[in-house]
């Protein structure tokens, strides 16, 4: 099946200073890629879509100042939280497709996440 | 408001014990996934169910999809503890919305 990667699977860093999540899609080209949060024993949480080339789309109460996104080539997006806070400690996974248009058999492919831990 | 509520969202059985897990919605989909996922890992798909009254089988994993495509079940039989982790229901709306999931524990 496609893969796709995160990079780093784990960061520490200090409240106040900016963190960047990469999301490679490593045997396809990703057309769309979609970033998600976990909280510990909670479901993924749809933070954004986005379009290679294009602006991402964020969802409702996701702050798009506070949560980059660059999806500037077809294989790689990346997610920089900013200004990190102890509260956006979490699990970050970010998944890819590479249609436009999500059929009733379109698959995403998850990429294996990223502990983020500010202190 | 949840567009999948699961239930339940938490379950501890013993092993060789029968479980199912619901995936209950208002809403219509065209198609409806599963996936699992185990601790410090990303979701993994187990099947996509399309159509209404669909069965399909997965060594001892069953889904089903509601005939009025608005629900779905997963039962597994006879658990084992390697089907320990994060059971998760999946609604494609252009973008795929998880259900709350359910954590399933199995003890030896």
């Amino acid at each position: 099946g496609a893969v796709v990667s995160q990079h780093p699977s784990r960061v520490i860093c200090k409240s106040g200073t900016s963190v960047k999540i990469e999301c490679r899609s490593l045997d396809f080209q990703a057309t769309t890629m979609f970033w998600y949060r976990q909280f510990p024993k909670q479901s993924l949480m749809l933070m954004a879509t986005s379009n290679e080339g294009s602006k991402a789309t964020y969802e409702q109460g996701v702050e798009k100042d506070k949560f980059l996104i660059n999806h500037a080539s077809l294989t790689l997006s990346t997610l920089t939280v900013t200004s990190a806070h102890p509260e956006d400690s979490s699990f970050y996974i970010c998944s890819a497709r590479s249609g436009l248009r999500l059929s009733s058999t379109d698959t995403q492919y998850f990429g294996p996440g990223t502990r983020l831990t500010v202190l | 408001t949840q567009l999948l509520e699961q239930s339940p969202q938490f379950l501890s059985i013993q092993e060789g014990e029968n479980l199912t897990v619901y995936c209950n919605s208002s809403s219509v989909f065209s198609s409806l996934q599963w996936y699992r996922q185990e601790p410090g890992e990303g979701p993994v798909l187990l099947v996509t169910v399309v159509t209404g009254g669909e069965v399909k089988k997965l060594k001892r994993l069953t889904f089903q999809f509601g005939d009025a495509r608005k629900d779905s079940s997963l039962h597994i039989t006879a658990a084992q503890p390697g089907d320990t982790g994060l059971y998760l229901c999946a609604a494609n709306t252009g973008k795929l919305i998880f259900g709350q999931g359910t954590t399933l524990q199995v003890k030896p």
